[in-house]
């Protein structure tokens, strides 16, 4: 079973525009952990942002926030303003460490072309 | 702190071949996990270790696919007489001393397979 879906394959957004990565998750454990990874063209995995799923609050880091919607089971990154570097793949991951499970499970990711 | 070191960054071998692929975490986190990114898809977990133990391989092929974390030295992951299908970027990524948190598992570079 598909347990991280991003729907958006492709995605193109004007130069400083705000931009919303979808994420939907599916899980049963109470207890997990939701990841944004960026990937640019260089190939390295840069980590983003990070939401415990028992956090009252949406995370934020600089221009990033995650929208968080438990009863979706949702998490998409918001990103403000977004810059020409911006450009590359977005994977959303989860971690269901009560299952015993360490692991980051990724879903397809999301190219992110920002245009001047 | 350095971040996570993988090497080499590329690795092209022939079929039949073995590869050995080597990751150093980052400075004080113990555990360590690899994972394999096929083109144009997602990251997918392999084997997670922490010194000198193999914690979770649910990940990796049944044959040819080792991976260690010694005592000392990086950690490897090794294929043995590897074979077309087995090119793609295999990235590591540590994480500190489980706290009963949810670490944040940071990547290393990734080292590029070729297999001609």
């Amino acid at each position: 079973a598909q347990k991280i879906t991003q729907t958006q394959p492709g995605m193109f957004v004007q130069e400083k525009e705000a931009v919303t990565l979808d994420c939907t998750y599916d899980t049963s454990d109470p207890s997990y952990g939701l990841f944004w990874y960026k990937q640019p063209s260089s190939g390295e995995m840069i980590f983003l942002i990070y939401q415990g799923s028992y956090d009252q609050q949406n995370a934020t880091e600089g221009r990033y926030s995650l929208n968080f919607q438990k009863a979706r089971k949702s998490a998409n990154l918001v990103i403000s303003a977004s810059q020409l570097g911006d450009s590359a793949m977005y994977f959303c991951a989860m971690r269901e460490p009560f299952q015993g499970a360490q692991k980051l499970v990724f879903g397809q990711g999301t190219r992110l072309t920002i245009n001047p | 702190n350095a971040g996570v070191m993988q090497n080499p960054r590329h690795l092209v071998r022939r079929r039949g071949q073995e590869a050995r692929l080597r990751c150093s975490p980052m400075k004080g986190h113990s555990h360590v996990y690899w994972y394999r990114q096929l083109p144009e898809e997602g990251l997918k977990f392999m084997v997670y270790l922490q010194k000198e133990n193999i914690i979770d391989e649910s990940g990796m092929p049944k044959e040819r696919f080792s991976a260690e974390f010694p005592k000392e030295g990086p950690s490897i992951l090794r294929i043995q007489q590897v074979v077309r299908g087995d090119s793609a970027a295999y990235f590591c990524a540590s994480s500190p001393q489980k706290t009963g948190g949810m670490d944040t598992q940071y990547f290393g570079p990734g080292t590029r397979l070729t297999v001609l």
